[in-house]
């Protein structure tokens, strides 16, 4: 089967730092993508990996090493319009281009 | 990126019925997907919407319980058929655009939230 694990709940202070965890196993694999989903709102994509290493965006970054079917996403300097749930995403190695998504992380950000 | 927009936002329905909704993007994408997500959950792919040729559905999804077009390379419809309480999701599309085969991303529309009584 194809399974994504991330932890359900995150919580964390504004201005902190928080890494969300994405464990995956499925069948194939061609890069892993984060999606930033608030309440009412649809997902909006903030990174993809497809090879090893860090990827960096203003405050997020994304990380992923393929021999460990492991990536995290790093949000740095929270603010309160980061609480929202997280989701990571696997696009198959099947040129199907489709996602198979995670569980989904909320976080909350405390003031 | 692709500007995707949904038709409706939201409904209210009675089951037995069905409703079709419509997705439309800004540009021509050769990959478009409808998926569902359930209250609280996560989303789930429901098939791929193929120009030209019949839907591609996941396990556990079927083309005569939620029928899907595909006329050209920015429109699709995707029709609730025979709906039930348990079809109340959000249905959003999403397209596929490749930046120089560098960043592969999916963009997904505002969604449509259903509600069948």
């Amino acid at each position: 089967g194809q399974s994504l694990e991330q932890p359900s709940e995150v919580t964390a202070v504004e201005g902190a730092i928080v890494q969300i965890n994405c464990t995956y196993q499925t069948s194939g694999f061609y890069g892993l993508s984060w999606y930033q989903q608030h309440d009412g709102g649809a997902p909006t994509f903030l990174s993809y990996n497809a090879l090893d290493g860090l990827e960096e965006t203003g405050r997020f970054s994304s990380f992923l090493s393929r021999s460990d079917s492991y990536g995290y996403l790093l949000l740095q300097e929270l603010q309160m319009k980061d609480s929202a749930s997280y989701f990571c995403a696997v696009t198959g190695g099947d040129s199907s281009y489709k996602l198979i998504f995670g569980s989904g992380t909320r976080l909350l950000v405390r003031p | 990126s692709a500007v995707i927009s949904q038709k409706p936002s939201r409904d209210i329905c009675q089951r037995g019925t069905s409703l079709t909704i419509q997705c439309q993007v800004d540009s021509q994408v050769t990959m478009m997907f409808w998926y569902r997500q359930q209250p609280g959950q996560s989303l789930t792919l429901i098939a791929t919407a193929n120009q030209g040729s019949e839907a591609t559905y996941e396990s556990g999804f079927v083309i005569d319980k939620f029928p899907i077009s595909r006329p050209n390379l920015t429109f699709s419809t995707l029709t609730v058929s025979n709906m039930s309480p348990e079809d109340s999701s959000i249905y959003l599309c999403s397209v596929f655009q490749s930046d120089r085969g560098t960043k592969e991303t999916q963009y997904f529309g505002p969604g449509t939230r259903l509600l069948v009584l």
